[in-house]
């Protein structure tokens, strides 16, 4: 795999509770992802990052936060942890131009009871 | 908006035998198409990739992928099944001008022994 770890693997927290997800690079890619997956879905865009502090929304970014003020971290945050957020959540990391595949994390389970 | 579409949940093939996973994307300008893999409890590894040039693309682990404009088709292919490429496959698609990447739902192959 390439340089992208993520952090916790696996999390259980209660509803309403804040949670943050870390994702960390050594390839010094430009572009960071968070995805989620769910069965039926697919993978589906939560937000990404364009540059330190340079990031946009994507198809379901509703009841998420992201930062990133380090080119190397990404952090996701939950701000009030609902049940329908159970589920796998992805980053991913990219380095544009011809090297615009992106490479994933193990990704981090996550449960909300 | 850009969007994939992979009408296959799951295809079953015998071992040996070729294999094709289907694909078809609308974007409204240039598209970068992608083949990912997935095995269990696993991130998506990358295949492949199509960006310009030649239509026939060829990949990791003997996965190639044809890449037709005007059926805007970019389906998935391989000459003999092997039981170990038995996974979750995803293509993906980008507008060229921007960064966002949209997946598909996901297709699941099984290569019977």
């Amino acid at each position: 795999d390439a340089g992208i770890t993520q952090s916790p693997r696996h999390k259980v927290t209660e509803t309403g509770t804040p949670v943050t997800l870390r994702c960390h690079q050594t390839e010094n890619h430009r572009y960071m992802y968070w995805y989620r997956q769910d069965p039926g879905h697919g993978l589906r865009l939560i937000h990404y990052s364009y540059g330190v502090k340079d990031t946009d929304k994507g198809e379901v970014s509703d009841g998420y936060s992201v930062s990133r003020s380090k080119t190397e971290d990404f952090l996701l945050t939950l701000e009030s942890a609902t049940s329908s957020q159970t589920s796998v959540y992805f980053c991913a990391i990219s380095g544009g131009g011809s090297n615009t595949e992106a490479f994933f994390g193990q990704g981090t389970r996550l449960t909300v009871v | 908006a850009q969007s994939v579409a992979q009408p296959e949940d799951q295809v079953n093939v015998a071992e040996g035998n070729p294999l094709t996973v289907k694909c078809t994307y609308s974007v409204s300008g240039n598209p970068y198409l992608f083949w990912y893999v997935q095995y269990p409890n696993r991130g998506l590894q990358f295949l492949l990739k199509y960006i310009t040039g030649d239509n026939l693309v060829k990949g990791s682990y003997g996965f190639e992928a044809e890449f037709n404009k005007s059926q805007t088709s970019f389906h998935l292919k391989k000459p003999s099944a092997l039981v170990s490429d038995s996974a979750l496959y995803f293509c993906a698609v980008r507008d060229g001008g921007y960064q966002k990447v949209t997946f598909g739902t996901g297709t699941k192959l099984q290569v019977i022994p």
